[in-house]
């Protein structure tokens, strides 16, 4: 099975400063017949479903905003959001979709001082 | 409009055969290249991948739960199945059905499901 790991668990900043978490596979997940990474952040909201908002590690799904920055490749991936939000208040998953058993990172917490 | 809406037992107890139907809309898992996917979350934890089906009824499970998975589909009537036997009190959570064609791209609210005695 592909692990994911994230880090950190959470973190906390203020509206408007930028903040990166990280997520690192224990295998590539780049597929080189087509050059893409198969990596999916999510965004789960207090008492709401998971949401996409990055595919192929660095797609923004539409509707996104664009603060919201997916970047990596092969093991390494980062998320980046440019200017946090109050709204932004979640915490954020990253997904391996490269192959079966699809693997989920466990997650940062973030939250807005 | 794509939207699914999962529905089970609320509760049930251990050892019984847990079922769940994830109905949707505004796509058909007969197109090419489409798939639905099962994930559940226990309550203030993480994400955990169950079942996978596409729309040439290809299935895939999770082997960390062995052979107690059944995910199956009713194309005619936009639904999809998740069967978990033997449940126990570590089944209790919050399951997810997911459109997939690469990631999960749409998600349903969830339904929540306790095993208790």
């Amino acid at each position: 099975d592909i692990v994911m790991t994230q880090t950190p668990s959470s973190q906390a900043v203020s509206a408007g400063e930028k903040v990166t978490m990280s997520c690192k596979s224990s295998q590539s997940l780049l597929y080189n017949e087509n050059k893409k990474n198969y990596l999916a952040w999510y965004q789960q909201k207090p008492g709401q479903s998971p949401k996409l908002l990055i595919y192929w590690a660095s797609t923004r799904e539409s509707g996104v905003p664009d603060r919201f920055i997916g970047s990596g490749s092969g093991t390494d991936f980062t998320l980046t959001i440019s200017s946090v939000q109050a709204e932004d208040l979640a915490v954020y998953y990253c997904q391996q979709y490269y192959n079966f058993p699809l693997t989920f990172g466990s997650g940062t917490k973030l939250e807005i001082k | 409009q794509v939207t699914l809406k999962e529905s089970g037992p609320g509760i049930l107890q251990p050892s019984q055969t847990l079922s769940l139907t994830c109905t949707f809309s505004g796509f058909s898992l007969s197109t090419y290249g489409m798939g639905v996917g099962w994930i559940r979350q226990p309550s203030g934890k993480g994400l955990e991948w169950l079942a996978n089906i596409w729309w040439d009824d290809d299935k895939y499970y999770n082997p960390s739960l062995k052979n107690r998975l059944t995910i199956s589909k009713d194309t005619s009537n936009n639904q999809a199945f998740l069967k978990i036997t033997n449940v126990d009190t570590a089944d209790t959570a919050t399951y997810y059905c997911a459109r997939r064609q690469g990631a999960f791209d749409y998600w349903g609210q969830g339904v929540m499901v306790t095993v208790s005695s």
